[in-house]
């Protein structure tokens, strides 16, 4: 069974960098698919954020291209997210997920809550 | 602002059928891009349900089902359950932006 588990600091003082680890157990992701990282405000819809091959070959959201960047570490099955220049409005649930490349996200993790504040 | 639109809430009663609108465009639904949808429990992850417009992944119960048409889709529950309640998103890929999409999400209600 495929699971996907959010690490990460749950509080990150605005203008510094966010960074998110997730880990995958129970399937290779140097195997085949793609892993993305989703957030969700607090009250509010799913924003998806970007996602990553094993091969390296990253896909970002147009709106925070300029502030996100994602990598693999096949070693440990794990991919990873970094947010640069964070503000208030960065405050979220983030998720991880495999992407089937098909454009659906078909296992999730549970999510870990990341707050902005001073 | 969420490129697909979807009622930001639903109801019904135990035992009935309600469906869920997502509308797009031609750059997302319209351009052929297939429509997903998701359940997400209150405090939980969101949970594929349909994929590729009408298709349920292992597990899912045939209540619910997906249809896609033009620049829109709807996802059908019938014979509501209490469990049920939960927010439902839509999500698809945008060829201008390049990105995939989701709706705005709806909230279901079983009064």
């Amino acid at each position: 069974q495929v699971q996907l588990q959010e690490s990460g600091p749950g509080l990150v003082k605005p203008s510094e960098t966010l960074s998110l680890t997730c880990t995958v157990s129970g399937y290779s992701i140097s195997s085949d698919f793609y892993w993305g990282w989703i957030r969700q405000p607090p009250g509010k819809g799913l924003e998806w954020i970007g996602l990553i091959h094993h091969g390296g070959n990253t896909y970002y959201n147009p709106s925070l291209k300029s502030r996100v960047t994602m990598s693999v570490d096949t070693s440990k099955n794990q991919f990873s997210l970094r947010l640069s220049s964070v503000t208030a409005a960065d405050t979220a649930m983030y998720y991880c997920a495999r992407d089937r490349g098909e454009f659906y996200m078909d296992v999730w993790g549970k999510g870990t809550t990341v707050t902005v504040s001073s | 602002q969420s490129v697909l639109t979807q009622p930001p809430s639903v109801s019904g009663a135990p035992g009935q059928r309600v469906t869920i609108s997502c509308t797009g465009s031609s750059s997302d639904i319209g351009a052929r891009y297939d429509v997903h949808w998701y359940q997400q429990l209150p405090g939980a992850a969101p949970k594929l349900l349909i994929y590729a417009n009408s298709n349920r992944p292992s597990g899912v119960p045939d209540r619910f089902s997906g249809f896609k048409f033009a620049t829109s889709a709807s996802l059908a529950i019938s014979g509501l359950q209490a469990d049920d309640e939960a927010d439902y998103y839509c999500q698809s890929y945008d060829s201008s932006l390049s990105a995939r999409i989701f709706g705005g999400g709806t909230k279901l209600t079983v009064l």
